[in-house]
């Protein structure tokens, strides 16, 4: 069964530029959630899709934003890069989400801004 | 809001010998997940636990969910080299929902085993 999915795997990109990132979940998981991950601020939420519905979103501004797919597959945006915005990013997919459902990772991307 | 403290940062230990960390809040949860990551990868789980007082073990890894609900305990016995990561608890996040779909991450503890 194969795991969690992420593209690109590293990506540099400008200040100023936008950014789309890309996440795979596990066959038959219906919950994705996206992390941001700094050596200072550790693993964050950003937000989780279900259904193709936004369930819940963690306190990032608008410049981060994200949509998923029928096929469960899920896609996060950054507009108007910052030099912050430097971080791994990763997916991780659960079946429905819930307290009981175990949720498992990507390997990440490693976004660079300069 | 809800804070997950996990100590000790780092350790340095011998190959063969064991290991313990935690993880404390001030708020009670009802789910506490041990992760470990590995440089450059996304973390793994170990061990979820559910239930307060709950002992759950995975091999030479043994994770206990606190009477309290405000705590967990990571034990590793008989250490390896391959132990080496940084292992996270993390627990859901009921600023944004509660559940396993958004989790509240500790800041993790960073294993290093000498040889």
């Amino acid at each position: 069964k194969a795991g969690v999915t992420q593209t690109p795997r590293y990506l540099i990109k400008t200040r100023g530029q936008q950014v789309t990132l890309s996440c795979s979940p596990i066959s038959g998981h219906r919950s994705v959630s996206w992390y941001q991950q700094t050596p200072g601020q550790g693993l964050q939420f950003l937000f989780e899709y279900f259904s193709e519905t936004q369930r819940n979103k963690g306190n990032f501004p608008g410049r981060f934003s994200g949509r998923q797919f029928s096929n469960s597959r899920s896609e996060m945006n950054v507009s108007t890069l910052e030099l912050g915005d430097s971080a791994l990013y990763l997916c991780a997919s659960s079946w429905s989400g819930d307290l009981d459902t175990e949720a498992f990772f990507g390997q990440g991307t490693r976004l660079t801004v300069v | 809001g809800q804070q997950l403290n996990q100590s000790p940062q780092s350790m340095f230990i011998q190959e063969g010998e064991d290991v313990s960390m935690n993880c404390t809040s001030s708020s009670i949860f009802n789910t506490w997940l041990w992760y470990k990551q590995d440089p450059g990868e996304g973390p793994v789980l170990l061990i979820a636990l559910y239930k307060a007082g709950e002992l759950t073990s995975n091999g030479r890894l043994t994770a206990q969910f606190g009477i309290t609900r405000k705590d967990s305990f990571l034990n590793i016995s008989a250490s390896i080299p391959s132990d080496v990561g940084i292992y996270f608890c993390a627990g859901p996040d009921f600023n944004y929902g509660g559940s396993q779909g958004n989790l509240i991450f500790g800041k993790g503890t960073k294993l290093s085993v000498k040889p």
